[in-house]
């Protein structure tokens, strides 16, 4: 079945500092990408999203590109914040889904001053 | 600025007892989601709906759970009975989808915190 697989947290990284959260999927059809950020004690919020392979999601400093051709969907920044410090959970959803989200792990970020 | 508005926010309870979550998703959404998070589990998806129809409730022990939407701008989800290893943060989302077709975005709720003794 349809899946999502992230690096393992948690990624601690000094103010500054570039990052990196790989993510990878396997889909029978051709699902859209998406990025969700939960910060302490809240819900998840779309962080950005891509629906087509090539297209570039970005928002905030954050960038992803959907890659087809190695199913990823890699999450970066160029210089993280201390205010960057959360849970990332990369997603995919197709159509013959029905429109449900399936999640990866997460990845915990910590942000040092 | 719409949200998804969920209570209780938070909720002790003893083993056995009624639970009864409650959601308002986005009005004009058509799609909403329940999901529950642990840290063993990560997050689960235990039923969603469409035009107030359950699409898909899987995810959720039938026996002890039950997910409704009497109507557009409320959705429900209970346990009965309560087990303490249905500890765990309850999420919300609702979203926008034409039939057949993925939804486009999901806003979550802030989440029910559930801790039944």
């Amino acid at each position: 079945g349809d899946s999502v697989t992230q690096m393992e947290g948690p990624v601690t990284l000094s103010e500054e500092a570039f990052l990196t959260i790989n993510c990878t999927y396997t889909a029978t059809g051709y699902p859209s990408l998406f990025w969700y950020v939960q910060y302490p004690g809240e819900g998840l919020q779309l962080l950005l999203k891509a629906t087509k392979a090539d297209d570039k999601g970005s928002n905030k400093g954050f960038e992803a590109t959907y890659r087809k051709e190695t199913t990823s969907f890699h999450l970066e920044k160029g210089s993280v914040q201390v205010s960057d410090s959360a849970v990332y959970f990369c997603a995919l959803s197709t159509d013959n889904q029905g429109g449900k989200l399936i999640f990866g792990q997460g990845t915990e970020l910590s942000v040092k001053p | 600025d719409a949200r998804v508005t969920q209570t209780p926010r938070h909720k002790v309870t003893e083993m056995g007892q009624e639970v009864t979550m409650r959601c308002q998703p986005i009005l004009g959404h058509n799609t909403v989601f329940w999901y529950r998070q642990t840290m063993m589990q990560g997050l689960e998806l235990l039923a969603y709906f469409r035009n107030r129809a359950p699409l898909d409730d899987s995810g959720m022990p039938k026996d002890r759970f039950s997910a409704e939407m009497p109507d557009a701008t409320l959705a429900t989800l209970k346990i009965q009975p309560s087990e303490p290893r249905d500890s765990a943060v309850y999420f919300c989302a609702s979203g926008w989808a034409i039939s057949g077709k993925s939804t486009d975005t999901q806003y979550f709720g802030p989440g029910t915190r559930l801790t039944v003794l």
